[in-house]
Order: structure tokens, then C-alpha cells, then sequence
């Protein structure tokens, strides 16, 4: 069974240029969640689909920030303009509906290391 | 207080050894429990489920106290590739699948 994948792998940047993430998930997942990952920490929640409906994206910096799932299918997360501070790795991950439940198991993509110079 | 809280380590221990992590979570109304793994520029796996039984799974062992707030993950006869950062997770509270992840504990494995 193919993974969760996400392109590109790696993106610098300067500060105030745009960026975009795109992910796929798991084929038959429902739910999509985008995280960001600094450097020492755990991921952090940015936003979660299920379907192409936003479910949570109370930590998403909507200024800068924002992303879609049109079809209930792939995702992009876009960040415009960037600051020195979203260097980070994004990781997306998707879990299954299952009984009208969202399964707690989520399976994460390989990220996109971006640097903000 | 963080929502989740665990020794960022480094722990270094020779191969064979036993070591033992621990976290602590604020939120009393979380009821699933994680950890995972994370290998370096890796993304994270699920480990194992936390159960208020405790679990084992080989060399690992997860235990829950729900009255103190409080998991553990003990792994026995180390390898040399159980080296790796081990985050522990919880859920953000009743029904919900949303999850609140550690910083994680960082641990070497030598020969």
C-alpha cells in the first residue's frame, strides 16, 4: 500500500517569498491533517480536513497561512509571505474513517524541510 | 504547563541496557494514549497504543496511570536500532481525535 506523499522534500526560501506544500494521502483516507514540526519539538496541529471540509484549523496562522483540499482528495498548504520563523519541517498525515469514526492511527508523510532565509 | 510534558534526553545507554521513559499530561480528559517513533529526518510511526491495562509489545512495555497523569514506555535488551526520538502522544481531550504530541525523548543506543 503506497504511503502518504509529499512533495517537494526540501524548499528555501527568503523571508516574505511564497511557498506551497502539496500532499497526498492514503489512498481511502478521509482525513487529512497538516502539522509543523520545529526543530526540538513535536509536531504541532496546523489544520484538519475530513473530506475537502475544514474540521480544525484554530491553529492555523490565517494571515499568512492558508490551505485547501478541493476534491476531498490531495492538499496544499501555502504560506505567503514567509517569515524566518516557519522553518520547519510540514508533515501531512491522513487516518480512515471507520464506522463513521475517525481512526486515532495516523500515517505521516516523509515532510517538506523548508528553510526561510 | 505544557499539555504534554517528557525528558528531551539525550538518553545514552549501552546495547542490552533497559531504559525506561517517561511523560506526563495536563488534560484529565484525554483518553488515548501513544508513542511514537521518530527516527532522525524521518517522519513519525505509531509505536504502540497506551491501554489503562498496559500493553507489551516484544522488548517494549507501555504503562498508563490515569490518576497521576502519567505514561511510560520501558524497552528491554536495547538494539543498537532502537535509537531514535520516542514522542509521546495524547489526545486533546473526550471524544476527539486530535492529537497533542511531546517534544520527545531523544535516545542513543551504543555498542
Amino acid at each position: 500500500e503506497a504511503g502518504v506523499a509529499q512533495s517537494p522534500r526540501y524548499k528555501i526560501i527568503e523571508k516574505r517569498q511564497s511557498v506551497a506544500f502539496w500532499c497526498n494521502p492514503i489512498s481511502g483516507h478521509a482525513t487529512l491533517y497538516w502539522y509543523q514540526q520545529i526543530l526540538g519539538q513535536g509536531p504541532k496541529l496546523l489544520i484538519q480536513f475530513q473530506n475537502n471540509g475544514v474540521v480544525d484549523d484554530s491553529q492555523l496562522p490565517k494571515d499568512r497561512f492558508s490551505a485547501e483540499r478541493l476534491k476531498g482528495v490531495d492538499s496544499t498548504l501555502k504560506i505567503q509571505p514567509a517569515k524566518l520563523e516557519d522553518s520547519a519541517v510540514y508533515l501531512c498525515a491522513s487516518s480512515f474513517l471507520a464506522g463513521g469514526h475517525i481512526s486515532e492511527t495516523q500515517y505521516f508523510g516523509p515532510g517538506t524541510r523548508l528553510l526561510v532565509l | 504547563r505544557k499539555e504534554v510534558e517528557q525528558d528531551p534526553g539525550p538518553f545514552n545507554v549501552p546495547e542490552g541496557a533497559t531504559v525506561a521513559f517517561n511523560c506526563t499530561y495536563s488534560n484529565s480528559a484525554s483518553q488515548s494514549f501513544f508513542w511514537y517513533r521518530q527516527d532522525c529526518r524521518k517522519e513519525p510511526k505509531l509505536l504502540m497504543s497506551v491501554y489503562s491495562s498496559g500493553n507489551e509489545d516484544g522488548r517494549f512495555t507501555a504503562q498508563l496511570n490515569r490518576a497521576s497523569q502519567y505514561i511510560s514506555l520501558l524497552i528491554r535488551d536495547s538494539k543498537l536500532s532502537d535509537s531514535a526520538t520516542y514522542l509521546c502522544v495524547v489526545n486533546r481531550g473526550r471524544n476527539t481525535d486530535k492529537l497533542i504530541f511531546g517534544t520527545g525523548t531523544r535516545l542513543q543506543v551504543f555498542p
